[in-house]
């Protein structure tokens, strides 16, 4: 069966960086782009960029440009997301999630990680 | 890209019918028909209940349907049961090549 796994919560300073990974399995890694979200305490889902596993091209929105970066490990079958100079506004919980078609992003998301909550407090 | 338009709350009585409205605009919702629909229990991770407009995965209950008009998406659950209460989130594919999620309605079953 499809699972998405992701690493344990952090606690991060003010400028800080974090990276959260995400280790698939139960189907072909490569075959399905890998999306990032993230949803603030109480509050709605953000789309934060995706990642294709097969050659590791990415996109994000404009929002995070210059922020955020998404790598993969094919050996692993892991996808991490990197998100830099971490202020108070990015306390959230962070899911990966699977794009439900194979071979290109339809932009609709099938499986979802268990969510990583990351708080930012000096 | 500014979110979708959803209703913050609604509610309704078991075995009613409700539906949800998420309205964008004609660069995304009205272009194109890559609309879902989420379904969020607390605490859990958002489950995918509608893609392409109308569109329903294996498993997910066909009390739930999705249509669209111009620039507005609708989410409909007939026959509510108390296991339906949760928040939905709509989302959209945008002319930017981005993902676009609507505001979130928290449901609630009398």
């Amino acid at each position: 069966q499809v699972q998405l796994v992701q690493s344990g919560a952090e606690v991060k300073k003010p400028g800080a960086s974090v990276k959260v990974s995400c280790k698939a399995s139960g189907y072909t890694f490569t075959s399905y782009y890998i999306h990032w979200v993230r949803q603030a305490p109480g509050q709605g889902l953000e789309w934060m960029g995706m990642i294709n596993p097969s050659g590791g091209t990415t996109s994000y929105p404009q929002k995070f440009q210059g922020r955020v970066t998404m790598t993969r490990d094919t050996s692993t079958s892991t996808v991490y997301m990197e998100l830099s100079s971490l202020r108070s506004e990015d306390t959230a919980v962070y899911y990966c999630a699977r794009d439900l078609n194979s071979g290109g992003a339809f932009f609709c998301l099938d499986y979802w990680g268990q969510g990583t909550l990351v708080t930012v407090s000096s | 890209q500014s979110a979708l338009t959803q209703p913050a709350s609604m509610s309704g009585s078991p075995g009613q019918s409700i539906t949800i409205s998420c309205t964008g605009t004609s660069s995304d919702v009205g272009y194109y028909n890559y609309v879902s629909w989420y379904q969020q229990h607390p605490g859990k991770a958002p489950k995918l209940m509608i893609y392409d407009v109308s569109n329903r995965p294996s498993g997910v209950s066909n009390r739930f349907s999705g249509s669209k008009s111009g620039n507005t998406a609708s989410l409909t659950i007939s026959g509510l049961q108390a296991e339906d209460e949760a928040d939905y989130f709509c989302t959209s594919y945008t002319s930017s090549s981005t993902l676009v999620f609507g505001g979130g309605t928290k449901l609630t079953v009398l």
